[in-house]
């Protein structure tokens, strides 16, 4: 059974859509995570939800928006789409235990492409 | 201002020996570090960890050690096997902000000739 799963794993798009990714967790985690990998590669993160609470929202453009409709999904809109945009989007989770917090469970990505 | 940099954006070993990867960081506020590895067309998987009260920590053929002084760290896989070739990325967190946020370098890829 897959911990993460987004959808859809690639997108395909023109300049100026509007685009949604969506992703589930069945690990009962309390929080999730967008993370983008440019093409150089860096892993940066975007937003993250504990408990459907906005908790991390990084310097990202107000065309990206996230969703959590319950605290097992994690969906990213993005409106009008341009090229810098194109990268992979990886949705991940992750679970407080105490006072630490379990290490971050990723999805496999959505490779997001912008013509 | 990239607060985690592994410098090494490949590395190639031959099945057998042992393999180190590189990691500095700059935060001093850094408590915590992780180690993913990642194959093509798959999300990064969790390897191994280590708090900044320790300055090693181990896990089979995975060691990571850390540097708090020089602000570094390292993963050594000793033997390296075919199966371990992926893209290696280093990460760093801030624990009491309790976010679970992860600041990544940007990997090293690792190859193990047979």
């Amino acid at each position: 059974d897959t911990a993460v799963s987004q959808t859809p794993k690639y997108l395909v798009t023109q300049m100026g859509n509007d685009k949604s990714i969506k992703c589930e967790q069945n690990l009962g985690h309390d929080t999730m995570y967008w993370y983008k990998q440019d093409s150089k590669k860096f892993l940066k993160i975007m937003f993250s939800y504990n408990n459907k609470e906005l908790i991390i929202n990084e310097t990202v453009p107000n065309r990206f928006s996230p969703k959590s409709p319950d605290k097992a999904h994690l969906n990213l809109h993005i409106n009008s789409l341009e090229l810098g945009d194109s990268a992979v989007y990886f949705c991940a989770s992750s679970q407080a235990t105490g006072r630490s917090r379990s290490p971050l469970h990723f999805g496999n990505g959505t490779r997001l492409t912008v013509t | 201002d990239q607060q985690v940099k592994q410098n090494s954006p490949s590395l190639s070993v031959q099945e057998g020996r042992i393999s180190i990867l590189n990691c500095d960081y700059t935060n001093s506020m850094f408590d915590y570090f992780l180690w993913y590895k990642k194959y093509p067309a798959e999300g990064p998987t969790f390897l191994i960890s280590i708090s900044s009260i320790k300055d090693k920590n181990e896990d089979g053929r995975f060691t990571v050690f850390l540097n708090k002084s020089a602000k570094h760290l390292s993963l050594h896989i000793v033997p390296s096997q075919p199966g371990d070739s992926a893209v290696y990325f280093c990460a760093a967190s801030v624990t009491s902000s309790n976010t679970g946020k992860l600041i990544f370098g940007q990997g090293t890829t690792l190859q193990v000739k047979p």
